[in-house]
């Protein structure tokens, strides 16, 4: 069965500062890896996805992640926070099969100093 | 282009009693996936619609159901209440539903049960 962990519950950085939010992931084959974002009271926004090729994928709001498979890894980076990006993320797996099915991670929260 | 409507935003309701929860897709989008988001289990997988056939099921009980119409819209129904289903539900449209696919998320339905 696929698993999501992301080992950071909280985290809080200052505005300016670089940001690495971690996801360990467990999947039998060759995973599609996404990363969401969730502000307060809203849906998810997908942020970016790897499916395969390169490895250091880039979305959006100058976000990217890196997938490591000898780690099984897909830590999702910014070089420079900004304020709005406080919100909640979450790194899910998706099966490449039929149906769909995401298993998320139990999310970090991000906090931003000002 | 529009994307995911949910309603109603928010609904009260009482232990016993049932819910019907709507999701209109992105237009072209036909498949329909569901989702529960509470503080103690995170984001789950309930189910998968395409094509109005369910392909996909999570691990929820017989009281969570759901289906799809002919224009990919999707309804989810939970009968007899309990007060642990107070959650977000999030619904989820992506073309084709398959491995990969990029799924675009909703506002959710913010379900309070007393």
């Amino acid at each position: 069965a696929q698993s999501v962990t992301q080992p950071d519950i909280h985290i809080t950085v200052s505005e300016g500062a670089s940001l690495e939010l971690r996801c360990n992931y467990s999947y039998g084959a060759t995973p599609y890896l996404f990363w969401y974002v969730q502000s307060p009271g809203q849906g998810l926004q997908l942020l970016l996805k790897y499916f395969s090729g390169d490895t250091l994928v880039q979305g959006i709001k100058g976000f990217e992640a890196e997938f490591k498979r000898s780690q099984s890894s897909f830590n999702l980076r910014k070089p420079s926070v900004h304020w709005s990006d406080a919100a909640e993320y979450f790194c899910a797996v998706g099966a490449n099969n039929a149906g769909n099915m995401l298993t998320f991670g139990g999310g970090t929260r991000l906090m931003v100093k000002p | 282009k529009a994307g995911v409507t949910q309603t109603p935003r928010y609904l009260i309701k009482t232990r016993g009693q049932q819910v019907t929860l709507s999701c209109s897709p992105i237009s072209g989008h036909r498949s329909v996936s569901w989702y529960q988001q509470t503080p103690g289990q995170g984001l789950q997988f309930l189910f998968e619609y395409f094509s109005e056939t369910q392909r996909n099921k999570g691990n929820f009980p017989g009281r969570f159901s759901g289906r799809q119409f002919s224009n990919s819209r999707s309804e989810m129904n939970v009968s007899t209440l309990e007060l642990g289903d107070s959650a977000l539900y999030l619904c989820a449209s992506s073309l084709w539903g398959i491995g990969g696919d990029e799924q675009y998320f909703g506002p959710g339905t913010r379900l309070t049960v007393t």
